[in-house]
């Protein structure tokens, strides 16, 4: 079974640039989270889908920070302007749905370095 | 706005040493779970523990759930080079439908 699969692994922009991150999660999950790793910390909930539809985005910055899931499949973040505080490892995760029980399977990430 | 500290935050030792790792928080979880990390990747569930006072092993892992749901602990036996990376706690707040708050993580190194 293929796993989430996230591109690009490597982003260098530099500040005020826009950026884009597209995730396929493994097929026939119904649930996608998007994540924000910054270094030394544990992953941080920006946004989470369930099929097509927004569960939870309160921790995304909605003034610079955007997300879809259009057909509830494939997914992009994005993010414009960045900041330098934006440095981070961005990571995709879907389950079958939302839950305790439902395990969340992780993409690799991809690293962002704002410059 | 919950939170879940680890400790410690670094650990290295030499192989075939034992290690404990502590994940607390001042709020009940309804469920909690224990990641590994590896650099490069994305976390990978090792076990759920829903009920206090669980206790889960998964070869030389053994996960504990404390009494009141506050805490946590994973204890590696005989540590190898292989169980190097980061090991992150993450807790369920709010029922089963809550999102998962994670810690900052234990970074460990085995060495051989």
């Amino acid at each position: 079974e293929a796993g989430v699969a996230q591109s690009p692994r490597y982003k260098i922009i530099e500040k005020r640039q826009s950026v884009a991150f597209w995730c396929n999660p493994i097929s026939g999950h119904a649930t996608l989270y998007w994540y924000q790793q910054i270094l030394g910390q544990g992953p941080k909930l920006l946004i989470q889908f369930q099929n097509n539809g927004v569960v939870d985005d309160s921790q995304l910055p909605k003034d610079r920070f955007s997300a879809e899931r259009l057909k509830g499949v494939d997914s992009t973040l994005k993010i414009q302007p960045a900041k330098l505080e934006d440095s981070a490892v961005y990571l995709c995760a879907s389950s079958w749905t939302s839950g305790a029980k439902n395990i969340q399977y992780f993409g690799a990430g991809t690293r962002l370095s704002v410059l | 706005t919950q939170l879940l500290e680890q400790s410690p935050q670094f650990l290295s030792i030499q192989e075939g040493e034992n290690l404990t790792v502590y994940c607390n928080s001042s709020s009940v979880f309804s469920s909690l779970q224990w990641y590994r990390q590896e650099p490069g990747e994305g976390p990978v569930l090792l076990v759920t523990v829903v009920t206090g006072g669980e206790v889960k092993k998964l070869k030389r892992l053994t996960f504990q759930f404390g009494d009141a749901r506050k805490d946590s602990s994973l204890h590696i036996t005989a540590a190898q080079p292989g169980d190097t990376g980061l090991y992150l706690c993450a807790g369920r707040y709010g029922g089963s439908q809550g999102n998962l708050i994670f810690g900052k993580g234990t970074k460990l190194s085995v060495k051989p």
